[in-house]
């Protein structure tokens, strides 16, 4: 009965390091959404995601930026060179299809950037 | 893009007495209409979901009601408890491939 799986729950890196965060969905669901999280605001899309595809990256940064969802194994929402503005909190949320499927989260990673 | 509004912000209420979340949505094309509940240091957890071709749902002590016309939608907690305390999300989809976020209400539901 596992739910949308996310690690690290808190990741510190210092200016210019990389952080990888991973995500793995709920079971039987293939679709992935990533989120972004400043305190006291709501979640901002980044990328929609599909096993070995990128199906809109509408809200992601153009540079430092990256999401995959391999075959096997999470999907990874990568930053490089991190700088202070990159600190919040990233949602993951899985759905079993597309279109108005019932979107679940996982409960977060917290990146903080000294 | 879709733009979506949240009001109030804070809403604080009396144990027992009822809580009302208002947002409005800006495309007429949106057709799905989530409410999250998101506790501190957790995900938002899906509490209830309203389609476009529905006016009205409930689930125990919580309802949504949906005005395509005006383009707003409300999340009815009924009966409060303290343990109902948390921020509540709306949001709206288009296609269902990105979720459009209010900016969340925090409440308080004193013993």
């Amino acid at each position: 009965n596992a739910g949308v799986m996310q690690n690290p729950r808190h990741l510190v890196r210092r200016r210019g390091q990389e952080a990888r965060l991973r995500c793995s969905p709920m079971k039987g669901h293939s679709h992935v959404y990533w989120y972004r999280q400043l305190p006291e605001e709501g979640l901002k899309f980044m990328v929609y995601l599909q096993k070995e595809n990128i199906i809109d990256e509408s809200g992601m940064p153009k540079e430092r930026f990256s999401a995959e969802f391999p075959k096997e194994g999470p999907s990874i929402l990568r930053i490089q060179q991190v700088v202070r503005g990159d600190s919040a909190a990233y949602f993951c949320a899985s759905s079993p299809g597309a279109n108005n499927q019932p979107q679940h989260f996982g409960d977060g990673t917290r990146l903080s950037i000294l | 893009g879709e733009n979506v509004e949240q009001h109030p912000s804070t809403l604080s209420v009396q144990e027992g007495d009822s809580a009302v979340i208002k947002c409005t949505y800006s495309d007429s094309a949106s057709n799905y209409f989530p409410w999250y509940k998101q506790e501190l240091g957790k995900g938002p957890q899906l509490i209830i979901d309203i389609r476009s071709n529905v006016g009205e749902k409930k689930d125990q002590r919580i309802a949504v009601t949906l005005n395509k016309t005006a383009k707003h939608f409300s999340l009815h907690i009924t009966e409060t408890q303290p343990e109902d305390s948390a921020v509540y999300f709306c949001a709206a989809s288009i296609e269902g491939n990105q979720f459009y976020f209010g900016t969340g209400t925090s409440l308080t539901v004193i013993p």
